[in-house]
C-alpha cells in the first residue's frame, strides 16, 4: 500500500518568512494530494490539493509543488502569519483506496 | 451543500462501559464514509471507511465497530471501552462520482472521548 513520509515534524518561523513542509509518496499511481490544516482543538480542514495532471497550483499565499519523477510534493506558505501557526497534514491516492495521511507538521509562527 | 454533522461533541465515560457516536451527511448522495481517530499528538488513523449500505471496512483491529444503516449515517460503537480508546474521533465524508477519480475529505467536528 501507499505510504507517505511528512517532514519536517515541526517548523517555526518568524512571522512574514516562508514556511516549506515536503512529502514523499511511494505509490506511483497516486494521483491526488491534498493538504489539510487543523488547528488546536478543531477538526483538520482542506487548504489545497493538486492532481498528477499539474505540477504547481497556487492560491494567494499557499502553493503546492508536485515531482511525479522523484514522488514528492510540498506545501510553500509564503508571508506567514501567526495565524498560520496550525499542524498541516499531507496525504495521497490513487483513486482505488483510501487517502494516505502523513503525520503531520506542526508549523510554530512567531509574531 | 453538504454538510456533515458530529455528536456529541465531548463525551467522558467509564471503562467497560459502551460507546456510540453518529454521524450523519447532509446534500449529497451514497458518499464514501470514513472513521478516524486522532490520539494525543498528531497522527490520523484510519479506524473504518464505509462506500455504501452495510459495507463496512476494518483497518485496525480493535474493540471498535461501525455500522452504516443509512446512505448518509454512519456509527462508531463499542461494547466495552478501554483506557486506550480515548482520543479525538473525526467522522469524514466524500464525494464519489463514479470513478476512480479521488476526492478530498470533509471532516466533521469531532468527538473528544476521555475514557476514565
Amino acid at each position: 500500500g501507499e505510504n507517505v513520509e511528512q517532514h519536517p515534524s515541526t517548523l517555526s518561523v518568524q512571522e512574514g518568512d516562508s514556511a516549506v513542509i515536503k512529502c514523499t509518496y511511494s505509490d506511483s499511481a497516486s494521483n491526488y494530494f491534498p493538504w489539510y490544516k487543523q488547528e488546536l482543538g478543531k477538526r483538520p480542514q482542506l487548504i489545497i490539493d493538486i492532481r498528477s495532471n499539474v505540477g504547481e497550483k497556487k492560491d494567494q499565499r499557499i502553493a503546492v509543488t508536485l515531482n511525479k519523477t522523484a514522488k514528492h510534493f510540498s506545501l510553500h506558505i509564503t508571508e506567514t502569519q501567526p495565524e498560520d501557526s496550525a499542524v498541516y497534514f499531507c496525504a495521497a491516492s490513487n483513486g482505488y483506496s483510501t487517502l494516505t495521511f502523513g503525520k503531520g507538521t506542526m508549523l510554530l509562527v512567531s509574531p | 451543500s453538504q454538510t456533515i454533522h458530529q455528536w456529541p461533541a465531548t463525551l467522558v465515560q467509564p471503562v467497560g462501559s459502551p460507546l456510540s457516536l453518529e454521524c450523519t451527511v447532509e446534500g449529497t448522495s451514497n458518499p464514501n464514509l470514513y472513521w478516524y481517530r486522532q490520539a494525543a499528538g498528531r497522527g490520523l488513523q484510519l479506524l473504518f471507511y464505509s462506500v455504501g449500505i452495510g459495507q463496512i471496512s476494518s483497518e485496525v483491529p480493535q474493540n471498535l465497530s461501525a455500522s452504516r444503516p443509512q446512505d448518509r449515517q454512519f456509527i462508531l460503537s463499542s461494547k466495552k471501552l478501554l483506557l486506550s480508546d480515548s482520543g479525538f474521533y473525526l467522522c469524514a465524508w466524500s464525494y464519489w462520482d463514479g470513478s476512480l477519480r479521488p476526492n478530498g475529505y470533509t471532516f466533521g467536528s469531532g468527538t473528544r472521548l476521555t475514557v476514565v
